[in-house]
Formats: C-alpha cells, structure tokens, sequence
C-alpha cells in the first residue's frame, strides 16, 4: 500500500506571495492532519480534517487554512507568506475518524523557503 | 496545559552501546496515548509505537523497548546494541481524549550512533 503522498516536495517563494501545498493519504484513510516543523518550533499541529470538515485547529494565524475534498485529499493554503513560514509542513493520515487513539502515518513532507 | 518535554537535545554513542532516550509529559487527562517517532535525515515520520494511558506494560520490539511509568509520567524508550542505522531525530507525543488526533510533540532527540 502506497505511504502518504505530499506534493511538491520542495518550493522557494518570496514575501507576500501565497502557496498551496497538497497531500494524498494512505488508501482507505479518511483523516489528515498537517503540522508545521521549524527549528524553532519544533513540531506544531496545524488542523486536522475528517470527512471535508476541520475537526481540530492549531494556534495559527488566519493566514493558515485547508481543506478536504471527498477522496479524502487535502490541501492547505498560506496566503502572504512571511518569512517565519519557511519550515517543512507535515502531512499525516489515519484509518479512523480523527481520534486521540489513532496511529497517524506521515509524509514526506513539503520543504517551504520563503525568501 | 499540556506538554511533552524530551530534555536530551543531543546523544552521541558508538555502534552496539545501550541508548535510552527520556521523555515526560504532562496532562491533567486520565485518558490519553503516547507516541514516539523517528525522523530520518529524509524528514518524514516513521512511527514506532503508541500506548494508552490504561496500559502500563512494557514493550519490546527487537532491539527496541519502551518503559512507560504513570507515577514518574514518563515514557522512555531504550535501543540495545544500537547501530549507525539508528541515527535519526526521535520524537515523543502525546494526544488528549478531547482534542482528537492533534499530537503534541516533544523537541526531540537527535541521536547520533558513531561506527
């Protein structure tokens, strides 16, 4: 079975520009979460979508959105990039419908440069 | 509020040395799941267990075992005769009844296994 897929895997923008990232998750899964890594940071959860519908969101600006389509896809969306958003952004897929208990499978992950 | 705190940023070993590496964390929840990962050089997570908050047997898998203590709120994970193969960045987690699949994430331990 094919592992989640996250496309592109790496993408150089500049300030005030917006980007999409896509992520396909493992056949059969419903649920997709993203998360945001940053030295910094470390690692921080982003949302979580369930059937089309956000179920969970991080402590994000506005800026932060995403969506799921009926296969189970998702894509997030940053609109005017800063540069504190150069960071690799995570996704990750799980079998059930989203819950604490689930065993979530990552990504390779998408690598953003904001220049 | 909710934290998991993995306070080994760096270990270095030689090939066939015994590694534990620590993790505590903190909720006020009775019902939770811990989790640890590791991150290769790649980037993408790869999971390696998951333990219920019920469940305080350990595990062992291989080379790798895992000790999770309720009274000390720590979940420790130990590789025996580690290898150069091991070297990676590990990261604890943690996820709460009430806030579905968002992990919560430690800062990680970035292992180096020396030949």
């Amino acid at each position: 079975k094919a592992g989640v897929t996250q496309t592109p895997r790496y993408l150089i923008k500049t300030r005030g520009q917006q980007v999409t990232l896509s992520c396909s998750p493992i056949s059969g899964h419903r649920s997709v979460s993203w998360y945001q890594q940053t030295p910094g940071q470390g690692l921080q959860f982003l949302f979580e979508y369930f059937s089309e519908t956000q179920r969970n969101k991080g402590n994000f600006p506005g800026r932060f959105s995403g969506r799921q389509f009926s296969n189970s896809r998702s894509e997030m969306n940053v609109s005017t990039l800063e540069l504190g958003d150069s960071a690799l952004y995570l996704c990750a897929s799980s079998a059930g419908t989203g819950g604490y208990q689930e065993t979530q499978y990552f990504g390779p992950g998408t690598r953003l440069l904001v220049l | 509020a909710q934290k998991v705190t993995q306070a080994q940023t760096e270990i270095s070993v030689v090939e066939k040395e015994d590694v534990t590496l620590d993790c505590v964390y903190e909720t006020r929840d009775t019902t939770y799941y811990l989790f640890w990962y590791k991150q290769p050089p790649s980037g993408e997570l790869v999971f390696l267990i998951r333990r219920n908050s019920f469940d305080e047997q350990n595990e062992i898998s291989g080379r790798y075992s895992w000790n999770f203590q309720k009274s000390t709120s720590s979940f420790n994970f130990t590789i025996t005769a580690s290898q150069v193969v091991d070297s990676a960045v590990y990261f604890c987690a943690l996820t709460l009844y009430n806030q579905g699949g968002k992990l919560i994430f430690g800062q990680g331990t970035e292992l180096s296994v020396k030949p």
